[in-house]
């Protein structure tokens, strides 16, 4: 089966500064990915959808200086949160859809964040 | 854009008993509904999801219902086991040949008691 990898698995870090999570798609080309954040006991919620390639595409009121993704290639995106603070503490997933998977969506483990 | 409810938040059942979770969403326009589990601080799984162009959809104990006049779709388990406890999410999305972004429901968190 597609199997899609996150990285890292959790991350703590100091108010102010920046971190990066990576989502990379194993055995197969990710024309897609989407991001998810996920508070404790809450659903997923859709934070962007990126295009290899394109600019992401943010949901209202994700802010999208905050929230940097990248989708440089068919198998890896980035999510940068800058400047990051204690609200920004969240689950963090990725999810990746390919040509030829006939839609597919594959989640990446998740990113645990959090800032002190 | 597409918004999706889900009912109830919580479920308890004994084991044995059946559970169903309900879910509307509004976008006449969608036509992929997955359901996933979840468990703590784990990835959703997928563990069944139906097309707008089937009724209904088994799969062993669990089972999915379409109703797409009404926009609403629903997943039934039965003979429920301790370890089918877990948060289950139903979703919505417009499935084009590369997979549109899913819309999660708020989620049901199912105890299922021994």
């Amino acid at each position: 089966g597609a199997v899609v990898s996150q990285h890292p698995s959790r991350v703590i870090c100091k108010s102010g500064t920046s971190v990066k999570i990576e989502c990379r798609s194993l055995d197969f080309q990710a024309t897609t990915m989407f991001w998810y954040r996920q508070f404790p006991k809450q659903s997923l919620m859709l934070m962007a959808t990126s295009n290899e390639g394109s600019k992401a595409t943010y949901e209202q009121g994700v802010e999208k200086d905050k929230f940097l993704i990248n989708h440089a290639s068919l198998t890896l995106s980035t999510l940068t949160v800058t400047s990051a603070h204690p609200e920004d503490s969240s689950f963090y997933i990725c999810s990746a859809s390919g040509s030829g998977r006939a839609g597919e969506l594959f989640f990446g483990e998740g990113s645990r964040l959090t800032v002190l | 854009g597409e918004n999706v409810e889900q009912h109830p938040s919580t479920l308890s059942v004994q084991e044995g008993d059946s559970a169903v979770i309900k879910c509307t969403y509004s976008d006449s326009a969608s036509n992929y509904f997955p359901w996933y589990k979840q468990e703590l601080g784990k990835r959703p799984q997928l563990i069944i999801d139906i097309r707008s162009n089937v009724g209904e959809k088994k799969d062993q104990r669990i089972a999915v219902t379409l109703n797409k006049t009404a926009k609403h779709f629903s997943l039934h388990i039965t003979e429920t086991q301790p370890e089918d406890s877990a948060v289950y999410f139903c979703a919505a999305s417009m499935r084009e040949n590369q997979g549109g972004k899913l819309i999660f429901g708020q989620g049901t968190e199912l105890s299922v008691k021994p």
